[in-house]
């Protein structure tokens, strides 16, 4: 069945970029119909989405997150990947990757990565 | 950052049923459908209901959900112990150039 499993340092310097990679397995990343994102969840707190990208290319972003984040893809590695700019102690949190539906819902999910920004 | 509204906590004994709400606004569930999932304690979430009141495949037909007007509402009917989770509510937004939105989350405790 298609799995997901994301992948990055779990350690990252304030002000530097965050960069996180995404492999999919089980599964054609070029599939229509669906799109993939990134969703994160500080220490015991909720959700945000931070934004989701179509195999061809095409993205949307979270607005609060807009001017800092790149969501990029690689078809022939089955893998897309976040980047998220200038980062802060707020952004400390579980990075999670998952298959975006058309009509918006996430399934299934990475097991996640937690990502800290300190120095 | 959460434009959808859930109760921070629910509980109930074994066998009782419980219910969760979600409450948005005209531009996320007023006109778009809403999605449930379920995030057991230090794993991933997993979804639970997909376009108001669809399970995918292996969900007990215990949960079940339902949609009303701007809000939407997360049952669990035969209340069991593995129940014990946060669960969230989410809807595309269609505000700010569209979004997704998540819910607060309610964690459900089994007494």
């Amino acid at each position: 069945q298609l799995q997901l499993q994301e992948s990055g340092p779990g350690l990252v310097k304030p002000s530097e970029t965050l960069s996180l990679t995404c492999t999919v397995s089980g599964g054609s990343i070029s599939s229509s119909s669906y799109y993939w994102g990134w969703i994160r969840q500080p220490p015991g707190k909720g959700l945000e989405w931070i934004g989701s990208i179509y195999y061809s290319g095409s993205t949307y972003y979270n607005p609060s997150l807009k001017s800092r984040v790149t969501i990029s893809v690689d078809t022939s590695k089955n893998q897309f990947s976040l980047k998220l700019s200038s980062v802060t102690a707020a952004d400390t949190a579980v990075y999670y990757c998952a298959r975006h539906t058309v009509v918006n819902w996430f399934d299934p999910w990475g097991q996640g990565t937690l990502v800290t920004v300190s120095s | 950052q959460s434009v959808l509204t859930q109760p921070p906590s629910a509980s109930g004994t074994p066998g009782q049923r419980v219910t969760i709400s979600c409450s948005g606004s005209s531009s996320n569930i007023g006109s778009n459908t809403v999605n449930w999932y379920q995030q057991l304690p230090g794993t991933a979430p997993k979804l639970l209901i997909y376009s108001n009141n669809q399970r995918p495949s292996g969900v007990p037909d215990r949960f079940s959900g339902s949609k009303s007007g701007t809000s939407a509402s997360l049952a669990i009917s035969g209340l069991q112990s593995e129940d014990e989770a946060d669960y969230y509510c989410a809807a595309w937004d269609d505000s700010l150039n569209g979004r997704v939105v998540f819910g607060t989350g309610t964690k459900v405790t089994v007494l």
